[in-house]
């Protein structure tokens, strides 16, 4: 098994541009979800999908983030436009039937 | 509202002591517990998981997390390190009604020396 595949690894942006993340769940899981990691706020959950479906997105920081899941197999969590403040390490997990998450190896995004 | 918390966000220890990571989480209703681990650079992996049954669980690495529904514990213990085990490690609750969502600790970040 592949585990969960995300890209980019690394992706360094300016200020105001549109950012894509990208990522792939372990096939046959039917939960995704999306996290921030950072030194001040350590891992916060973004928003997760049950079956392609959003179920919580209280965690998405504004409207400037947005995610969707159209099949159960790709999930893309977009900022636009980004801001320095969105610097941080973007991980994606999947589950089935809502147990142990297993996790990507994130994107290290930077905004300058 | 649930919450968990590792008290401690440092623990240097020397290569062949016991070490004991601690983790408290608050939640009204049954949970399933995780402890994960965060090597540098990388992403998450799972270390053990408490779900059901026996509350002593171990990790093919030689660590044991034990469930104490009481004192709303689950503490990461290893009788002896190795330098290879300096990394961040993470406790995690999911109340079993929320569909999977983790609420994470802040992480340990346990420095094995030589």
């Amino acid at each position: 098994d592949a585990g969960v595949i995300q890209s980019p690894r690394h992706e360094v942006t300016e200020m105001g541009q549109e950012v894509t993340l990208r990522c792939k769940p372990i096939s046959g899981h039917n939960s995704l979800f999306w996290y921030r990691q950072t030194m001040m706020r350590g891992l916060e959950l973004l928003i997760y999908f049950n079956n392609n479906v959003p179920i919580d997105d209280s965690g998405m920081p504004e409207d400037r983030f947005s995610a969707k899941m159209p099949n159960a197999s790709f999930s893309t969590l977009k900022i636009q436009p980004s801001e320095p403040r969105d610097s941080a390490v973007y991980f994606c997990a999947s589950s089935w039937g809502g147990e142990t998450q297993y996790f990507g190896p994130g994107t290290r995004l930077l905004v300058l | 509202a649930q919450s968990v918390t590792q008290l401690d966000s440092q623990v240097p220890v020397f290569e062949e002591a016991p070490v004991e990571l601690r983790c408290n989480y608050s939640s009204s209703v049954s949970v399933y517990l995780f402890w994960y681990v965060q090597y540098p650079n990388q992403g998450l992996q799972l270390l053990l998981k408490y779900l059901s049954g026996s509350t002593l669980v171990e990790s093919i690495n030689g660590f044991e997390a034990e469930f104490n529904k009481s004192q709303t514990s689950f503490h990461l213990r290893k009788p002896s390190v190795h330098i290879s085990d300096t990394a961040e490690y993470f406790c995690a609750v999911s109340e079993n009604n929320q569909g999977g969502k983790l609420i994470f600790g802040q992480g340990t970040e346990l420095s094995v020396k030589p």
